[in-house]
Order: C-alpha cells, then sequence, then structure tokens
C-alpha cells in the first residue's frame, strides 16, 4: 500500500492567480486534513473531513480557501487570489476508522511571487 | 487556544550520544504523537500515546505520557547521523485535528 500522496509538489504562482492541489489519501481512510506549515513552525490545522463530509474549518481557512472531497477519496484544496502570505507547505495527512493517528503526505510547497 | 511548547528548540548531538526533548501544553490532551520532519518532506509519525504515564519505544526512540497528561518526552538512544531532522510533538485537539509544537531541531556537532 502507498502512502498519502500529494499533487503538485511545488507550485510558483503569481499573486491574484487561483491554485489547486489535490491529496490522496491512504486506501481505507476515511479522515483527511489539511494542515498549513510556514518555516519555523509546526504544522497548522486548516480543515478535516469524514467521507466527503467537512466536518470542522479552522478560522484559518479564509473565504479565499476552499476544500472538497467529492467521493470520500481524494480531495482537493482551492486558493483563490492567492496572496504572497499564503506561501507556505500544505500538508494532507489521512487517518484510518478508529485510530488517532495520521499519517502525512510530502506536501505541497506553494511560492505566491 | 491551545499551545504546545517544546524544549529545546536545537540541539547538536554526536553519534553514540543519548538525546532528550520535551514537550509541554497548556492544556490536557488525551493522545499525544510524535513524529519527525526531514526537509522538504511531510512529518513522519515515530510514536503515539494513549494513556497519561504510558511509556512506549519504537526502536531506539522511546517517548513516555506524562501523569499530568500535559507533558510527553521523547529519548534517543545512541543517535546516528539519520537521526538529524526536526521533531515535533503534538496533542490530539477536541476537533480532531493535532495540535503541534515548534519542533526540536536535531543537528550533528561539527
Amino acid at each position: 500500500d502507498t502512502g498519502v500522496s500529494q499533487d503538485p509538489r511545488h507550485k510558483i504562482t503569481k499573486r491574484g492567480q487561483n491554485v489547486t492541489f489535490r491529496c490522496d489519501p491512504i486506501s481505507e481512510h476515511n479522515r483527511l486534513y489539511w494542515y498549513r506549515q510556514t518555516l519555523g513552525q509546526g504544522p497548522e490545522f486548516l480543515t478535516y473531513f469524514q467521507n466527503e463530509a467537512q466536518l470542522e474549518k479552522s478560522r484559518l481557512l479564509s473565504d479565499r480557501f476552499s476544500a472538497e472531497r467529492p467521493k470520500g477519496s481524494f480531495s482537493t484544496l482551492e486558493i483563490q487570489r492567492t496572496e504572497q502570505g499564503d506561501s507556505a507547505m500544505y500538508l494532507c495527512a489521512s487517518s484510518p476508522p478508529g485510530s488517532n493517528e495520521q499519517f502525512f503526505g510530502p506536501g505541497t510547497r506553494l511560492t505566491v511571487l | 487556544g491551545q499551545q504546545l511548547n517544546q524544549s529545546p528548540q536545537s540541539m547538536f548531538i554526536q553519534e553514540g550520544e543519548d538525546v532528550s526533548m520535551n514537550c509541554t501544553s497548556s492544556s490536557i490532551f488525551n493522545t499525544w504523537l510524535w513524529y519527525k520532519q526531514d526537509p522538504g518532506e511531510g512529518p513522519v509519525l515515530l510514536i503515539a500515546l494513549y494513556k497519561a504515564g504510558e511509556l512506549t519505544s519504537n526502536g531506539r526512540l522511546t517517548a513516555q505520557f506524562g501523569i499530568t497528561r500535559k507533558d510527553s518526552f521523547l529519548n534517543i538512544s545512541a543517535s546516528i547521523p539519520s537521526d538529524v531532522g526536526i521533531y515535533f510533538c503534538a496533542g490530539r485537539g477536541s476537533q480532531g485535528n493535532l495540535i503541534f509544537g515548534k519542533g526540536t531541531k536535531l543537528s550533528v556537532k561539527p
């Protein structure tokens, strides 16, 4: 079984553009989490899905951010009208039923110029 | 809100040395997790702790869940060069999300 995968690994965009990231969780993992990590900090929670339902959103998730998990498998995170402050590593994690352990993907490094 | 404080922020190791780091919280957690992150990669789960007082090992790594449920410790015995990286503690929040510390950076002594 492969681990969590994320695509792309790196994204460079100009301020004001929209970007979309994809996360494929480990097979059979029903919970999926998105985090953001900036330099020198630990990951910070953005949002969480159980199957296809988005159950929690952090106040960090401004209205320019939207996440979906339409079929309860892969998830996408879209950032509209990107700002320089959005530059960060965006991490996805998944968790199997009945477990508190979260397994992270390699992340997508976003740079907004 | 809940905050985690990790110490030390950074440390230098010489091969063969034992390493200790800890994590304290302003509030109680029911689950503590320890991760290691290499540059440009996602965090990798090392150890999960579920009960106050629990001591769990994974090879040369040993972690403990503090009795007060507000702290946790990670020890690495007989360190090797591939142990360098950033170690994060994380507590499971009420929303199911993880709350991370700022990390302890392990480097090799010059």
